[in-house]
């Protein structure tokens, strides 16, 4: 059964700041989804990584991804407020399902 | 286009009543999905479908059924509803085939068992 884990779950951290956001699996899978939730809002779809090794950046935002790790983290460069949200990893699983991680809520604050 | 749709957005039920929720899309998908999520939990797929007229069981099916008659809608119903089942709710829909098996979201409905 696959499962995918993000730590931290929780994260506040100031402006200007740098961090990064872990989403470990279980189970072997090469396709890797990130996803952004605002409050009371859908999902918003951020980045899709596809092969081991694969880097993709938007902005302040960059995602990585190591399937022999089954490790993939999204790093967040020079914090702003706008980028307050949760964010979630979902790993596929076989050619159709998508396991959600929990989700880590990020607080900016100035 | 207006990509995925759900109807209703917000429902209040009392314990013991039924409801369908209706998601529709756009976009030609063969597949369809409902999602809940719950505070914590992230989304856990309830069921999906892999084209018309086939449905298949995901992580939390107990208390639902659904029906996929028609490719662009899918339906999501509570015969008998539970405070259990308070959460929100969401489908997702993707394209076959490819490489990215991208899903994408409608808005969410809200529900809430009293």
């Amino acid at each position: 059964e696959l499962k995918v884990e993000q730590n931290p779950l929780f994260l506040s951290m100031q402006e200007g700041k740098n961090y990064t956001i872990y989403c470990n699996y279980s189970t072997t899978s090469d396709r890797l989804y990130w996803y952004r939730q605002d409050p009371g809002k859908s999902l918003e779809s951020l980045f899709v990584l596809l092969s081991n090794g694969a880097v993709k950046q938007e902005g302040r935002l960059m995602a990585s991804l190591d399937t022999k790790a089954r490790l993939s983290t999204l790093h967040i460069t020079a914090a702003v407020h706008d980028l307050s949200a949760t964010y979630f990893c979902a790993v596929l699983q076989g050619a159709q399902k998508l396991v959600f991680g929990q989700g880590t809520r990020l607080t900016i604050n100035p | 286009n207006a990509g995925v749709t759900q109807t209703p957005k917000f429902r209040v039920l009392k314990t013991g009543q039924s409801m369908t929720l209706l998601c529709a899309q756009d976009m030609n998908h063969e597949y369809m999905y409902w999602y809940r999520q719950d505070p914590g939990m992230g989304l856990r797929l309830i069921h999906y479908s892999v084209g018309e007229g086939t449905t298949a069981k995901g992580e939390v099916p107990d208390g639902y059924n659904v029906s996929r008659l028609k490719k662009q809608n899918f339906l999501l119903g509570l015969e008998s509803a539970a405070p259990s089942q308070t959460s929100v709710y969401f489908c997702a829909s993707s394209y076959r085939g490819g490489l990215i098996y991208e899903q994408y979201f409608g808005p969410g409905t809200r529900l809430t068992v009293t």
